[in-house]
């Protein structure tokens, strides 16, 4: 069965920490990872990572993806409460034989405060 | 930013009441999906369409239906709701046109849907 996991569940950090997002996958074929950041209700795209070791940023995000070893992690430098937020996980499988679905994780949730 | 609405925002309804989510989507993207999502859970794809008069099913088994007339709506339908029915609802859209579908989805702000 495909799946994805993430961790921590959830965290709480205080303003300009860094804290680092783990997600882990188990999937018989893979197309990319993707990261999405969920305020309130809307998820809204941040990343797509489809080789190893080459790194994404994004301002203060960046995320890189281990294909060997199966996870990826997002990276968040000098945190500002408006990161407050629940991060998600995904893994999109491949069109020709699984219709390119996404594999979703539980997403962690994260919380800065002043 | 996506232009991709969802109406009603939230629903509380009685068991045994048909109801139907709205989705529209602006950017004329031809794929179109509705996920489910419980607190603190994954998102689960319940349904999906590739265009115009196509739909499939998800890999979570859910009772409730879907159309697409138009490129730009895409419709959910439950018969008769029930309290297990209860849970948000997030319709999405990405690009690909008539070839696999992109992995950047599009989200709504969801219908948080309760029914007593």
């Amino acid at each position: 069965e495909d799946k994805v996991v993430q961790s921590p569940l959830s965290l709480v950090v205080h303003e300009g920490d860094t804290v680092t997002l783990n997600c882990s996958y188990e999937v018989t074929n893979f197309r990319s990872l993707l990261w999405y950041k969920q305020e309130k209700k809307a998820p809204t795209f941040l990343f797509m990572l489809t080789s190893s070791g080459i790194e994404k940023k994004s301002g203060r995000l960046s995320s890189i993806l281990d294909k060997k070893e199966l996870f990826s992690i997002l990276n968040i430098t000098a945190t500002q409460t408006g990161d407050s937020a629940v991060y998600l996980c995904a893994v999109a499988l491949p069109f020709y034989n699984q219709g390119g679905k996404l594999i979703f994780g539980q997403g962690t949730e994260l919380s800065v405060k002043p | 930013e996506a232009d991709i609405y969802q109406t009603p925002r939230y629903l509380v309804i009685g068991t045994g009441k048909k109801i139907t989510l709205e989705c529209s989507q602006t950017m004329g993207h031809d794929k179109m999906y509705w996920y489910q999502q419980d607190p603190g859970m994954e998102l689960h794809l319940i349904h999906y369409s590739y265009g115009v008069n196509s739909t499939e099913k998800g890999d979570l088994s859910s009772e409730s239906t879907v159309s697409r007339i138009r490129t730009e709506h895409f419709p959910l339908t439950l018969e008769s709701a029930r309290p297990s029915h209860t849970s948000q609802y997030l319709c999405a859209s990405s690009e690909g046109g008539s070839g696999p579908p992109s992995e950047k989805l599009f989200f709504g702000s969801g219908t948080q849907l309760s029914v007593l």
